[in-house]
């Protein structure tokens, strides 16, 4: 099992340019999430899937589009990147029922000149 | 405006100190409240709280809910240099059938001098 991986790891963007962050789990589970995390911000949620097909934004979406055309998969793009999203992107899965128990992949570092 | 606060932002103790990290909420319609430890990457969940006055325990660590003060705390004693990191609370929040999603603070960053 290797739960809840991401790619990149890390990344180097100019201003303008675009990007695709993908995010993989291999549980099974019906809920992913896109979160950033910021210094002394915590985690802040982009975007969600409660399942294949559908999505939903978080607290802070805007200059992001997400798509989960499969169960396994969740992908963050960014159109047009600004430095503004210089962070660090985390994406997490969880079961439907139950605990909130959210399962975290590594990160992707995102700096954007 | 949901939000949750931790205190204190950072925290530097000796290798064997007790420390108290603390988590208060402002939410509508609480359901838990989960703590994750973050190391140098992905958090790891380490409890979910939802009833008042239960201590959750787990080796060294343990963490107990207030209702009525509408916050948290976890409790590390005998403090390893392992224990060095960033620990988050998140409160679950949502009527019953929503997608409820957890509300974020900031953190605490704990660090264990040997």
């Amino acid at each position: 099992n290797a739960g809840v991986t991401q790619t990149p790891k890390f990344r180097v963007l100019k201003t303008g340019q675009s990007m695709t962050l993908l995010c993989a789990q291999d549980m099974n589970h019906e809920y992913m999430y896109w979160y950033r995390q910021d210094p002394g911000m915590g985690l802040r949620l982009i975007h969600y899937s409660v399942g294949e097909g559908t999505t939903a934004k978080g607290e802070v979406p805007d200059g992001y589009n997400v798509s989960r055309l499969k169960k396994q998969n969740f992908l963050l793009g960014l159109e047009s990147a600004a430095p503004s999203q210089t962070s660090v992107y985390f994406c997490a899965s969880r079961r439907l029922a139950g605990v909130n128990e959210q399962f975290f992949g590594p990160g992707t570092r995102l700096t954007v000149l | 405006e949901d939000k949750v606060v931790q205190s204190p932002l950072s925290l530097v103790v000796h290798e064997g100190d007790t420390v108290t990290l603390n988590c208060s909420y402002e939410v509508t319609n609480f359901r838990s409240l989960l703590w994750y430890k973050q190391e140098k990457k992905a958090p790891t969940f380490l409890f979910m709280l939802t009833s008042s006055g239960i201590e959750k325990k787990s080796g060294r660590l343990s963490s107990i809910l207030d209702k009525k003060e509408l916050s948290s705390i976890l409790n590390i004693t005998a403090t390893q240099t392992g224990d060095s990191a960033i620990y988050l609370c998140a409160v679950e929040a949502g009527v019953w059938g929503s997608n409820y999603q957890l509300i974020w603070g900031a953190g605490t960053k704990l660090i264990i001098k040997p």
